[in-house]
């Protein structure tokens, strides 16, 4: 069965500091991975997804992953962060056959 | 152009009512999902449709939930009988065909149940 751990429900970081919000997954077979964002009252929308080729993926608003296979990990970074990146970061996973599982959510604070 | 759309985007009904929800995907999507969101909660998978047929209904909570799809465009999300444990913001989305592609989300429908 496919699983997504987000191993901290909360992140606080201080504007234009690096923000990393972590994501550990568990799968047979090949991984997909995705990063969404919800803001306030809104739907989620897309960031970045890993599918194959380069570990380092660039996405929306100057965010990036690394897909690490060792560790199972895909770890959302960014070099410097903005009060407005504050909102709830979902991690999500899909194999061959699977649908989308996705994980409990981080919510990140990024204080002026 | 125009997004995943949902309505309505709030319902208050009463215990013990139907209510019946809606999503109108983006033009192109053949895949079609549904999720619930219970306050402070992550996503909870309910039907996955590809065109009108659903091959996984897994997630339906129980035999109260049902939903259908018309063609390869809107879907009614329809709950029997509410309690007040169905209360949560549910959320559609649709995609292109293929694990690889992501999701696009509408911006959910509130369900409060009194």
């Amino acid at each position: 069965a496919q699983s997504v751990a987000q191993p901290e429900d909360q992140v606080n970081v201080a504007e234009g500091n690096p923000l990393t919000v972590k994501c550990t997954y568990s799968v047979s077979g090949n991984p997909y991975l995705f990063w969404y964002v919800q803001y306030p009252n809104r739907g989620l929308q897309f960031l970045l997804k890993y599918i194959t080729g380069d570990n380092l993926v660039k996405g929306s608003y100057g965010f990036e992953a690394e897909f690490n296979k060792s560790q199972t990990s895909f770890h959302l970074k960014k070099p410097s962060a903005l009060v407005s990146d504050s909102a709830l970061y979902f991690c999500a996973v899909r194999t061959y056959g699977q649908n989308f599982v996705f994980g409990p959510g981080t919510r990140l604070s990024v204080l002026p | 152009g125009a997004g995943v759309s949902q309505s309505p985007s709030n319902k208050v009904t009463e215990k013990g009512k139907d209510v019946e929800l809606r999503c109108d995907p983006i033009s192109g999507h053949t895949a079609l999902y549904w999720y619930r969101q219970r306050l402070g909660q992550g996503l909870e998978f309910l039907i996955y449709f590809q065109g009108n047929s659903a091959p996984d209904k897994s997630g339906l909570p129980s035999d109260r939930f049902s939903a259908e799809r018309t063609g390869e465009s809107v879907s009614t999300l329809t709950i029997q009988r509410t309690q007040q444990e169905d209360s949560a913001v549910y959320l559609c989305a649709s995609s292109f065909a293929g694990r690889n592609n992501e999701q696009f989300f509408g911006p959910g429908t509130r369900l409060t149940v009194l």
